[in-house]
């Protein structure tokens, strides 16, 4: 059973471009979260999503940065017009959600992206 | 607003040293639960504490939860190279599915 995968590991745009990062779930997982983090720094919260659904963006800039989970394909966290305040370790994460029970969320490796 | 913060936020120890890693917060969480990220590495969760007042071991590392669910600790025993890491605490919202990160505590044992 092949954990959370993301792709690409590190990406690299300049000022202006588009970053698409994308996150392959585990299987039977409908639930998927995605966080940044500076380098030393603990996990921002900016999106919970389920199939078709946006649950909680409020950790999401709202310009700029859409995401998405469509109902077949991996997640998608879309950054328009990037800034080199960007620059970050985006993780996603993906969970089960078992009713009646604390969410266990299982993280895949991160994008780095760099903005030049 | 941070909820919940960590201290210290970098340590360094030798070899065979103890060692413990605060949790605190004003907010109260259903759960708490602490992760620990190696370089270039996602978080891999190391535990999930439910119960006020809960204590869970895990070999050499001992997980506490304050009694009103505010805060929580983390202590090595005898620390080792291989704990070297990123150590983070995430506090679960009511709903079970909203986590609160720390700011995380950057370890390094040193051989």
């Amino acid at each position: 059973n092949a954990g959370v995968m993301q792709n690409p590991r590190h990406l690299v745009r300049r000022r202006g471009q588009e970053a698409r990062l994308r996150c392959s779930p585990m299987k039977g997982h409908s639930h998927v979260y995605w966080y940044r983090q500076l380098p030393e720094e603990g996990l921002k919260f900016m999106v919970y999503l389920q199939k078709e659904n946006i649950i909680d963006e409020s950790g999401m800039p709202k310009e700029r940065f859409s995401a998405e989970f469509p109902k077949e394909g991996p997640s998608i966290l879309r950054i328009q017009q990037v800034v080199r305040g960007d620059s970050a370790a985006y993780f996603c994460a993906s969970s089960p959600l078992l009713a009646g029970s604390t969410d266990t969320q299982y993280f895949g490796p991160g994008t780095r992206l760099t903005v030049l | 607003t941070q909820l919940l913060e960590q201290s210290p936020q970098f340590l360094s120890i030798q070899e065979g040293e103890n060692l413990t890693v605060y949790c605190n917060s004003s907010s109260v969480f259903s759960s708490l639960q602490w992760y620990r990220q190696e370089p270039g590495e996602g978080p891999v969760l190391l535990v999930t504490v439910v119960t006020g007042g809960e204590v869970k071991k895990l070999k050499r590392l001992t997980f506490q939860f304050g009694d009103a669910r505010k805060d929580s600790s983390l202590h090595i025993t005898a620390a080792q190279p291989g704990d070297t890491g990123l150590y983070l605490c995430a506090g679960v919202g009511q709903g079970g599915n909203q986590f609160y990160f720390g700011t995380g505590t950057s370890l390094t044992v040193i051989p």
